[in-house]
């Protein structure tokens, strides 16, 4: 099955510089991968994502690249607010986006 | 619309009792997910449905837990009987076919 790998685990950044979160995935059938937001007590909930048949896109200060030669993928955020601060997770999963993988969590904290 | 609708919120029990988590999904949507996530484990698949049929229970730990779908409107997890182990926060999402998983807020059940 597929397997998903998110670095870094914790990552603290000033406000108003930029956040990089990377994963890697192994199944070479995955061609859909979202990115979630969980803020503390909700659930997850999407931010942006990306099919294999493109390579970045962005929307506002949010972006996200991929790579599926090297399966991997990232998320840039730019100009980060104290409101980004959260929990990011990246997954991989079918066209369907059925049965998702999810990475195991970065932890975002905006330092005022 | 409500969002996915998740109860209780909260539920904590003693080891050996059975516990039922219950789901209402977004009007309209095809696709129903439940999710467990735990530090150790991250976010975890443990079933999903599509027209309110099961189309995979892979990730279903063991023959403790099961789940039902009775109509397009709502599905039930339960535990039983439940083990200290199972201490997590257990989501519900729903989606349409190849769209956004929308997230419900989770049930924190805790066996004590």
């Amino acid at each position: 099955g597929e397997n998903v790998e998110q670095h870094p685990s914790t990552l603290s950044v000033q406000e108003g510089d930029s956040a990089v979160i990377k994963c890697t995935y192994s199944d070479s059938a995955s061609n859909y991968f979202p990115w979630y937001k969980q803020e503390l007590g909700k659930g997850p909930q999407l931010i942006i994502d990306i099919r294999s048949n493109v390579g970045e896109k962005k929307d506002q200060r949010i972006a996200v690249t991929l790579n599926k030669t090297a399966k991997h993928f990232s998320l840039h955020i730019t100009e980060t607010q104290p409101e980004d601060s959260a929990v990011y997770f990246c997954a991989a999963g079918p066209f369907g986006n059925e049965k998702l993988t999810f990475g195991t969590g970065t932890r975002l904290t905006i330092i005022p | 619309d409500a969002g996915v609708i998740q109860s209780p919120r909260h539920e904590v029990t003693e080891m050996g009792q059975e516990v039922t988590l219950r789901c209402k999904p977004i009007s309209g949507h095809d696709y129903l997910f439940w999710y467990r996530q735990t530090m150790m484990r991250g976010l975890e698949l443990l079933i999903y449905f599509n027209n309110n049929v099961p189309i995979d229970d892979s990730g279903m730990p063991e023959d403790r837990f099961s789940a039902k779908m009775p109509n397009a409107s709502f599905s039930t997890l339960k535990i039983q009987p439940s083990e200290p182990r199972d201490s997590a926060v257990y989501f519900c999402a729903s989606s349409l076919t190849s769209g956004e998983q929308f997230f419900g807020p989770g049930t924190r059940l805790t066996v004590l």
